[in-house]
């Protein structure tokens, strides 16, 4: 059971450039969320997408694109880097539970992304 | 967007030594708490959801307490050792939830000497 995984694990890029990050979990969860994490500033939500096929904004949206067309894919894109853009970047899938309802969220490994 | 704040922000002690840090978060519109445990180089792992105001959880050496009214929770760690270093995130969880969405705070990086 591999649970989260992301590809790929570092990538550098020159400013202006695109690429997708990819997010896989193999765990049937419903919600799947990007993340950045930069120093001193701990996560920030990025999108978030509680089902196939739907998508939404989280707290720092500006310059990314995602897509959910396959319930165990969430893909995070970047049209155009930028230097800003740097960080490392995280997904995580998580589940409705039953009882208290509260949802535990199952990170994957992270993506190194420097944009130079 | 809420504020999800953690003390301190770093904190050195001794193996042996107990030490405890702070989650405070919006009490109002409040779902659930969650604990992480976060160790260089890896991903973050849950350690806690809590929900109930007085929800007291607790694994081996590590507990957390959790007030809702107030908006503060601890998380404890008992005769700390070397492989508790980490960095601790909490991370509060509102409204409905439908979403599942969780505002993090920044952590509070433990480092334990031996």
């Amino acid at each position: 059971n591999a649970g989260v995984t992301q590809t790929p694990k570092f990538r550098v890029l020159k400013t202006g450039q695109s690429m997708t990050l990819l997010c896989a979990q193999d765990m049937n969860h419903e919600y799947m969320y990007w993340y950045r994490q930069d120093p001193g500033m701990g996560l920030r939500l990025i999108h978030y997408s509680v089902g196939e096929g739907t998508t939404a904004k989280g707290e720092v949206p500006d310059g990314y694109n995602v897509s959910r067309l396959k319930k165990q894919n969430f893909l995070l894109g970047l049209e155009s880097a930028a230097p800003s853009q740097t960080s490392v970047y995280f997904c995580a899938s998580s589940t409705r539970t039953s009882g208290e309802g509260a949802d535990t969220q199952y990170f994957g490994p992270g993506t190194r992304l420097t944009v130079l | 967007i809420l504020n999800v704040e953690q003390s301190p922000q770093s904190l050195h002690v001794q193996e042996g030594d107990s030490t405890n840090f702070t989650c405070s978060f919006p009490s109002s519109n409040f779902y659930a708490l969650h604990w992480y445990r976060w160790e260089t180089a890896k991903s973050p792992e849950a350690l806690f959801v809590m929900t109930l105001n007085g929800d007291e959880k607790k694994k081996g050496r590590i507990s957390a307490t959790l007030n809702t009214k107030e908006g503060y929770s601890y998380l404890y760690i008992k005769g700390s050792q070397p492989e508790d270093s980490a960095t601790y995130l909490c991370a509060s969880q509102v409204g409905s939830s439908n979403t599942g969405k969780l505002i993090f705070g920044q952590g509070t990086t433990l480092q334990v000497k031996p």
